[in-house]
């Protein structure tokens, strides 16, 4: 089976520029999650969705910041204009169901931003 | 949980030995614990889950010991190999926050031929 799919892997861009992240979720997960990891901050959950639907945002750092998920099957995450202190590996992952709380999450294996 | 430092606790272990990744949550609300395996450049991977009502679980070649009275959780590999080297995380779920988990600082685990 599939399982969560991250694009790009890999991100340089200067600041300013609009950067958009997409992920995947497995096929059938009716939760995705966002998540930033920097070495100072560790992992940080940014978003949640559960049926498409943001359940929880307190965590996106700020306005620049926005997450969509139009449909099951993908969701984006977009910063804009990007600063260089939004340089982190960002994490996409899913869960069977949002309104379980023991169901673990998968992961992608992250799009790993700079921004310059 | 919390945030992680500039620097992550390393556990170093020789080949075959078993390790033990320890972990201590504040919430005494959490119930439901997950142990993750990270390695360079990929995503947190599930390694073994707990519910707060059992403490003691067992994987393949892992153990997860659940302590609620010390808010106390361990990961014990056994026989460790050079394959396990990476970081892991524990993870803690409020009750009634349905997915939202709550991430550890992670332990670098070091295994020496």
């Amino acid at each position: 089976d599939a399982g969560v799919i991250q694009s790009p892997r890999h991100e340089v861009t200067e600041m300013g520029q609009e950067v958009t992240l997409r992920c995947k979720p497995i096929s059938g997960h009716n939760s995705l999650f966002w998540y930033r990891q920097t070495m100072m901050r560790g992992l940080e959950l940014l978003i949640y969705f559960n049926n498409n639907v943001p359940i929880d945002d307190s965590g996106m750092p700020e306005d620049r910041f926005s997450a969509k998920m139009p449909n099951a099957s993908f969701s984006t995450l977009k910063i804009q204009p990007s600063e260089p202190r939004d340089s982190a590996v960002y994490f996409c992952a899913s869960s069977p169901s949002g309104s379980r709380a023991d169901q673990p999450q998968h992961f992608g294996d992250g799009t790993r931003l700079s921004i310059l | 949980g919390e945030s992680v430092g500039l620097h992550l606790p390393t556990l170093s272990v020789q080949e075959g030995d078993n390790s033990i990744i320890n972990c201590a949550y504040s919430n005494s609300a959490s119930d439901y614990f997950i142990w993750y395996k990270q390695e360079s450049g990929k995503g947190p991977q599930f390694i073994i889950d707990i519910r707060s009502n059992m403490d003691k679980r067992q994987g393949q070649r892992v153990t997860v010991l659940l302590n609620k009275t010390v808010k106390h959780l361990s990961l014990q590999i056994a026989a460790t190999q050079p394959g396990d080297s990476a970081v892991y995380f524990c993870a803690e779920n409020e009750s009634g926050t349905a997915s939202k988990l709550t991430f550890g600082t992670g332990t670098r685990l070091q295994v020496t031929l």
